[in-house]
């Protein structure tokens, strides 16, 4: 079964440094999106993306963030000089349609790590 | 705006017996609701949805739940756990206007099953 795949598993950086978490979504899908869940908090939406460009995004997603889909098939997020408060679990997730009764399907996540 | 509680963050229970997993949500709009399962290092997965029809769903491995509206629940249900049952079960909404697919997610529900 196709699924969503993301790297790495755990990163760990100081804070300042920039990261980027890759995610392979699922071949044929054409949205995207990035959650994110701070220690023991919720999971919450940070961006969506289509066509190429974003779709919609959270107040959390600020002039730090960017995606980006640099070629057919891997999906990034960038976090240009990390924080102290951006420790947190990440997830992609694709889906085959926009619209919300599309099922959406997430990676396993990435653990960042802010020293 | 949405959002989704989960009052029981941990859910000890004996292998074969039932169990409930709460979610109650706030919305100004209609919604759909979702139940997404994460096993130890693992992606979200889905388990069931609810769009329209029948209150009553049912999903993948014998779980089910039902929403009520009048009381703005979707409560998980499964008659029967094993122990393959361990995992963290997400409760999640989103609006059901066409576009805007972002999932707001309660924080969790972390299912203990007791040999």
């Amino acid at each position: 079964e196709p699924e969503v795949t993301q790297t790495p598993s755990h990163q760990v950086t100081q804070m300042g440094q920039e990261v980027i978490l890759r995610c392979v979504p699922i071949s044929n899908h054409l949205y995207f999106y990035w959650y994110r869940q701070i220690l023991g908090q919720k999971v919450e939406f940070l961006v969506s993306f289509y066509n190429n460009e974003i779709s919609e995004k959270s107040e959390i997603f600020d002039d730090q963030f960017s995606v980006e889909r640099p070629d057919g098939s891997n999906f990034t997020l960038k976090i240009r000089s990390t924080k102290l408060e951006d420790s947190a679990m990440y997830f992609c997730a694709s889906s085959g349609g926009g619209g919300a009764t599309d099922t959406q399907y997430f990676g396993p996540g990435t653990r960042l790590t802010v020293l | 705006a949405q959002s989704v509680t989960q009052l029981d963050s941990q859910v000890p229970v004996f292998e074969e017996a039932p169990v409930e997993l709460r979610c109650n949500y706030s919305s100004s709009v209609s919604v759909y609701l979702f139940w997404y399962v994460q096993y130890p290092n693992q992606g979200l997965q889905l388990l069931l949805k609810y769009l329209s029809g029948s209150t009553l769903v049912k999903g993948i491995n014998g779980f089910e739940a039902e929403f009520n509206k009048s009381q703005t629940s979707f409560h998980l249900r499964k008659p029967s756990v094993h122990i393959s049952d361990t995992a963290e079960y997400f409760c999640a909404v989103t609006p059901s206007e066409f576009g805007n697919e972002k999932l707001t997610f309660g924080t969790g529900t972390r299912l203990t099953i007791i040999p």
